[in-house]
């Protein structure tokens, strides 16, 4: 069966500190990634999507970057966190060249401190 | 930037009613997707209605779709308490273009 997996669930940075977060997927092959953000009570922001090992596009100018080393793993980093950078961040996935709902993952709560 | 407003942001209603969201969007679409979301968790695919679709149906669910007027609603009917969640618009410019999500409406269903 299709799975995706996301961690940590929750996550607690001082200003400056770096971060990664994790997603993975199984059970599928060469799937589109996605990270979104999402502020509190607010809609789903787009940051990072991939189509293939390696590509990464870019939506919104930041200190964040995201990479896929391998086909089911897309990763969020940050080398120094800012206050602005808390949020829900939420890992998806979709199969496909379109016309698909997507699958997210369970959502990492970041607070920066 | 977001494409689809849900309108309205919020939505209370008691349990046996039914539940109309609408979502609006602004440039032409290949679909339009609706999402739930419990507090504090991720998002689960609803229904998906193509732009050559008018209406679509799935369990307690009808979505409808106005290309004409860039709308859609998405109505539950028979609400029960376990419906209450946010529940968010997406859209689908063309294929392999991400999703680009709504505000959300927020549903209550008291028991």
């Amino acid at each position: 069966s299709q799975t995706i997996h996301q961690w940590p669930a929750t996550l607690v940075q001082p200003v400056g500190s770096p971060l990664s977060l994790e997603c993975t997927v199984e059970g599928t092959s060469n799937p589109n990634l996605y990270w979104y953000r999402q502020a509190a009570g607010r809609g789903l922001q787009l940051l990072f999507y991939s189509v293939g090992i390696g590509q990464i596009s870019s939506e919104v100018p930041q200190n964040l970057s995201a990479s896929r080393p391998q086909d089911r793993q897309f990763i969020l980093s940050s080398k120094k966190l800012l206050l602005s950078d808390s949020g829900f961040y939420l890992c998806a996935w979709v199969t496909g060249t379109g016309g698909y709902g997507y699958t997210f993952g369970s959502g990492t709560r970041l607070t920066v401190v | 930037s977001q494409q689809g407003e849900e309108d309205p942001q919020a939505l209370s209603i008691q349990e046996g009613e039914n539940a109309t969201m609408n979502c609006s969007y602004k440039t032409s679409i290949n679909n339009l997707q609706w999402y739930r979301q419990n507090s504090g968790r991720g998002l689960v695919h609803l229904i998906l209605i193509r732009s050559n679709e008018r209406e679509k149906h799935s369990g307690r669910l009808r979505v409808t779709l106005d290309t004409s007027k860039k709308s859609s609603s998405l109505l539950i009917t028979a609400s029960r308490a376990a419906d209450t969640a946010s529940y968010f618009c997406a859209t689908e410019s063309s294929g392999n273009t991400p999703l680009v999500f709504g505000k959300g409406t927020r549903l209550s269903v008291i028991a």
